[in-house]
Formats: structure tokens, sequence, C-alpha cells
């Protein structure tokens, strides 16, 4: 079955630090992957998308993420951090001709300012 | 353009009692999902449409559970007999169908059983 991964549930980092959010996807074929982030209050906003091409793909507010094949990962990151990063991290995927998305758990991220 | 909408946004009621959860998808669009997030969890997978009719409803917990979209617009979960289990935010989320399946969610029902 399949099922998304991510190991880090809470990080807090200070102000102009760089992140990387862990996220491990289990499926044997084609998936195309996603990050969205939760702002206090807020609904789930999609940050980045992977479907096929580049594997370094880039989102808005700066934020990055790379799917690697051979691990089966799909980690998120950014260089510098900002206090309005606060928020919590989810990485989904789903696989073609399934449409439902499998979300991982969660990484709540506090940024200190 | 509006998003996806969700009403109520908060709904308390009491263990037994029957629940319609009401969801507003963008404009177009022809899919449309259910999830259910709780507390400390990712959002789980319940039901999704295209069109009018339920695709794929594998992740309904249990007869108690069901789904209506009869326009292919508006949709509507029902909750029968709801247990204080049934506790948690009900997400909705729409998308057009195509190679990507970009998803758009509402704000949520946060629905607490008493």
């Amino acid at each position: 079955a399949q099922s998304v991964s991510q190991h880090n549930h809470h990080v807090i980092l200070s102000e102009a630090a760089s992140l990387e959010l862990g996220c491990n996807y289990s499926y044997g074929g084609t998936v195309n992957l996603f990050w969205y982030v939760q702002y206090p209050g807020q609904h789930l906003q999609l940050l980045l998308k992977y479907f096929s091409g580049d594997p370094l793909v880039k989102g808005i507010k700066g934020f990055e993420a790379e799917f690697i094949k051979s691990k089966f990962s799909f980690n998120l990151r950014k260089p510098s951090v900002q206090w309005s990063d606060t928020a919590e991290y989810f990485c989904a995927c789903h696989g073609p001709g399934t449409y439902k998305y499998i979300f991982g758990t969660g990484t709540r991220l506090k940024v200190l300012a | 353009g509006a998003g996806v909408s969700q009403t109520p946004s908060n709904k308390v009621t009491e263990k037994g009692k029957y629940v319609e959860l009401r969801c507003d998808p963008i404009s177009g669009h022809t899919a449309l999902y259910w999830y259910r997030q709780s507390l400390g969890q990712g959002p789980e997978f319940l039901i999704y449409f295209q069109g009018t009719g339920a695709a794929d409803d594998s992740g309904l917990p249990n007869d108690r559970f069901f789904a209506v979209r009869p326009e292919g617009s508006v949709s509507t979960l029902k909750i029968q007999r709801t247990e204080r289990g049934d506790s948690a935010v009900y997400l909705c989320a729409s998308s057009l169908m195509g190679e990507v399946n970009e998803q758009f969610f509402g704000p949520g029902t946060r629905l607490t059983v008493l």
C-alpha cells in the first residue's frame, strides 16, 4: 500500500537558519509528489509539486524540493527561514490512475524571531 | 475567484445524532474529494467524485458515512449515528482532472461529537 513518512514531527529553528524537512514515500510506480503548508488558522495551500522532468522543483516563498527516485524521497528545503514560515508542512503523493492523496503526518515548524 | 468553501465551519453535536457537512468546490472543477484530519495526523482520504458519481469511496470508514454530489457541483458528507471517534476536521478539495492532480482545499469543518 502507498504510504508517506515524515520523520520530523516538530522542528524549531531561528530566523535565517536553513531548513530541510524529510519526506519518504512508498510506492512502486510513477508518483506525483506535493508539499502543502498550513499556516495557523488557514487552510492547506500548495507549496510545490513534482510530476516529471527536472527533479529539483522550485515553489512559492523560496521553497524547493528535490525528488530522488533511488531514495524514494522528496525533501523540502529553504536556505533561510523567516518567522512567517511558522506553519505545519505536509508531504503528499498520488500514483497514476488513483487521484486520492496519501498524506504524511505533517511537520510542525516553529521559527523563532 | 472564489476558492473551495465549506459549511459550517464548526459543528458540535451529540453522540447518536445525524450531521451533514457541505462543500462548494471551485467553479468548473469536475473532481471533488473529502478527507478527514484527526488531531496530530495528516488528512486521510474518504471519498472522491468525478462529476456526479463516486469514483472511489474506499476511504469511508463504515456505512454510517455517505456522500452525495447530485448535480456535479456541491457535495454533502452525511454521518449517521455519530460517535465520539468521528470528531475531526473534515476537509474538502476540488481539482480539474488531468495528468497532474493539483487539489485545492477548503478551510474544513471542525466536527465535535460530545
